[in-house]
């Protein structure tokens, strides 16, 4: 079974554009959570999202946005990027929601982001 | 808020030596709490949780509520074992979402 894959793996951008982020789910997951990572902050949650829904946010500006397709991809937005954007973004995918326990969530490599 | 603390940047120890990776969080729920490693140049995977209690590749982790803490151990530390650890909790109510700690770069000298 493929496993989470995330496209473009790297990315350089300048200040002020946007970028699209893609993340394709291990078949059959439905559900898919963002987070990014950087040195200073480490891991941060961005989105999660299950069946088109985005079920829950981070605490991140709205320039930061995301959505989910019916076949479970899912892509995020970045709007008038700053040089603080600059991370390794990572997807990561799970059968569904809302599991007790939770159910294991398998993460992507990466897209990396360069903001110059 | 919530919070998870790994206080150790970088820890380095000698092959067969005890390892312990420390991880303390905030929380006033009832938690669910991971260990995730990423080897060099992998992706980030889970390596155990607390709710399974079973042992993977050597490590053990137990949950001390009365002290907040979910610390990572291993007897006996081989070299394969360098990477990165992260500590996550996953809070009550049915999110995904993890909060993750920043990370302990484990070594293991031959």
């Amino acid at each position: 079974k493929a496993g989470v894959t995330q496209t473009p793996r790297y990315l350089i951008k300048t200040r002020g554009q946007q970028v699209t982020l893609s993340c394709s789910p291990i078949s059959g997951h439905r559900s898919v959570s963002w987070y990014q990572q950087t040195p200073g902050q480490g891991l941060q949650f961005l989105f999660e999202y299950f069946s088109e829904t985005q079920r829950n946010k981070g605490n991140f500006p709205g320039r930061f946005s995301g959505r989910q397709f019916s076949n479970s991809r899912s892509e995020m937005n970045v709007s008038t990027l700053e040089l603080g954007d600059s991370a390794l973004y990572l997807c990561a995918s799970s059968l569904a929601p809302g599991q007790e326990p939770l159910l294991e969530q398998y993460f992507g490599p990466g897209t990396r982001l360069t903001v110059t | 808020a919530q919070r998870v603390t790994q206080p150790e940047k970088l820890l380095s120890v000698f092959k067969g030596a005890p390892v312990e990776l420390k991880c303390n969080y905030s929380y006033s729920g009832s938690p669910e709490l991971f260990w995730y490693v990423q080897y060099s140049r992998q992706r980030l995977q889970l390596l155990l949780r607390h709710i399974s209690r079973e042992s993977i590749k050597g490590f053990t982790a137990d949950l001390n509520k009365g002290e907040t803490s979910f610390h990572l151990k291993k007897p006996f530390a081989q070299e394969e074992d360098s990477a990165m650890y992260y500590c996550a909790l996953r809070l009550q109510g049915g999110s995904e979402k993890l909060v993750f700690g920043k990370g302990t770069k484990l070594t293991v000298n031959p």
